[in-house]
Formats: structure tokens, C-alpha cells, sequence
């Protein structure tokens, strides 16, 4: 079974800082996607990045970027230049490509943006 | 606009009563799932779809059941044999020719 760790409960930034958000995950598959969504109070799930596992380039979405090391099986997401709407919950995913392609997901982790 | 809707938003119920959850996507997906979301907890699967007339069992199916008689409607029923009814409730949809699901605003189901 697939598994997704996020061991941090709670993050808190300053405003226009950096902030790294971590994620482990075990499979023994190869091919696979993970994903990070963001949870804002409004709760609304809101697809912030995917990256797919054959790809070595990490992706990017504007502040919004991953360290994908596939070998440490760790999928981090930093956020560049907070800014305060991005306080939300973050719930990191997993998903194997096939018939019915659930996602698995991690326990979230709060962060808060501080002006 | 496309997109995904819940209806309602919130709703309450008595202890040993069905209830049922609505979820509509006009997006054209094929799948559709359920997610249920507890404190603390990230989301756990109840049931999902790939196609009309067709659903499957997730991690937690057991007390609540699913319909597809439409594409665009996949409604969740809560049964009363659903232990701990008290939740928050995610639809989403899939295209089958993408990997990401797109979620719906949620219903926040609480059971007195």
C-alpha cells in the first residue's frame, strides 16, 4: 500500500519570506504522480502543482516549486515570496496511473503567513 | 463557468436518518470520487467512478452508498449504519485522459 508522511503539523512565515513544505511517500511502483493542494478556510481544494515521476526536471508554478528526489522518495514544496493568502492547509498526494487513479493522501500541514 | 458543485453546503440530521449528498460536475469527466475529511486527518476515499452505472468501493465505503446513473451526477448517500456520520465532504472529478482531480466546495454533514 501506498503511504504519504507529512510530518510537520503546523508552519508559520513572514510575509514576502520562503518557506519549505515536506512530504515523504513510499511505493513500490515506478510510474506515478504527486501533487500538492492547497486548503484555504474557505476549504475549497485547490490543485497547486503536479509532478510526474518519469520527469527528472522538478516543476514549477510561478512562486510555487518542488525538490522531487525520487531515490529518497521526498516531494517538497517551497512557495517563494509569501504572501498572505497563501496561508492555507497544504495536503501533499500520491497517485498511481491505472484503473482507477484514487489519490493517497498525506495528513496536511498548516501554514500561516505572518504580515 | 465549469465546474463542480455541492449542494448544500451545510447540512444537519437527526441520528439514524439517510441522507444524501449531491455532487455535479459540467467539466465532461468521466471519473468521479468521494472524499471524506475529518480533523487532524487528511482525505480518505469513499467511493469512485469511471463510468456511468458503475462505481467502487474506496478505503471507508462501509455505511454510505453511491449512483451513477448520470455522467455529470455522482449523489452520496449516508446511511445510518455510517459510525461517525459528523464530517466534511469532497467531490471531485477527473478527465481519463489527465491525472489531476478537481474538487468541489464541499458539504460539511453534521449528525446530532
Amino acid at each position: 500500500a501506498q503511504t504519504v508522511t507529512q510530518s510537520q503539523p503546523e508552519m508559520s512565515v513572514q510575509e514576502a519570506e520562503t518557506v519549505t513544505l515536506s512530504c515523504t511517500y513510499d511505493t513500490s511502483e515506478s510510474n506515478y504522480y504527486l501533487f500538492w493542494y492547497k486548503q484555504p478556510p474557505s476549504r475549497q481544494m485547490i490543485l497547486v502543482i503536479r509532478q510526474e515521476a518519469y520527469k527528472q526536471q522538478n516543476a514549477t508554478e510561478n512562486r510555487f516549486s518542488v525538490n522531487f528526489q525520487k531515490a529518497a522518495k521526498s516531494f517538497s514544496l517551497k512557495i517563494s515570496d509569501s504572501q498572505l493568502g497563501d496561508t492555507a492547509m497544504y495536503f501533499c498526494a500520491f497517485m498511481i496511473p491505472g484503473a482507477n487513479s484514487k489519490l493517497t493522501f498525506g495528513k496536511g500541514i498548516t501554514l500561516s503567513v505572518r504580515p | 463557468d465549469g465546474g463542480i458543485t455541492q449542494s448544500p453546503k451545510y447540512l444537519f440530521r437527526k441520528e439514524g436518518q439517510n441522507v444524501t449528498l449531491s455532487c455535479e460536475q459540467n467539466l465532461n469527466h468521466d471519473a468521479m470520487y468521494w472524499y471524506r475529511q475529518d480533523p487532524g486527518q487528511g482525505l480518505r476515499l469513499i467511493y469512485y467512478s469511471q463510468i456511468v452505472n458503475d462505481f467502487q468501493k474506496g478505503d471507508i465505503a462501509e455505511g454510505y452508498s453511491v449512483s451513477r446513473e448520470k455522467k455529470e451526477s455522482f449523489p452520496l448517500t449516508v446511511t445510518s449504519a455510517q459510525k461517525n456520520p459528523t464530517a466534511f465532504y469532497l467531490c471531485a472529478s477527473r478527465g481519463l485522459s489527465r491525472y489531476e482531480q478537481y474538487f468541489g466546495p464541499g458539504t460539511r454533514l453534521t449528525v446530532t
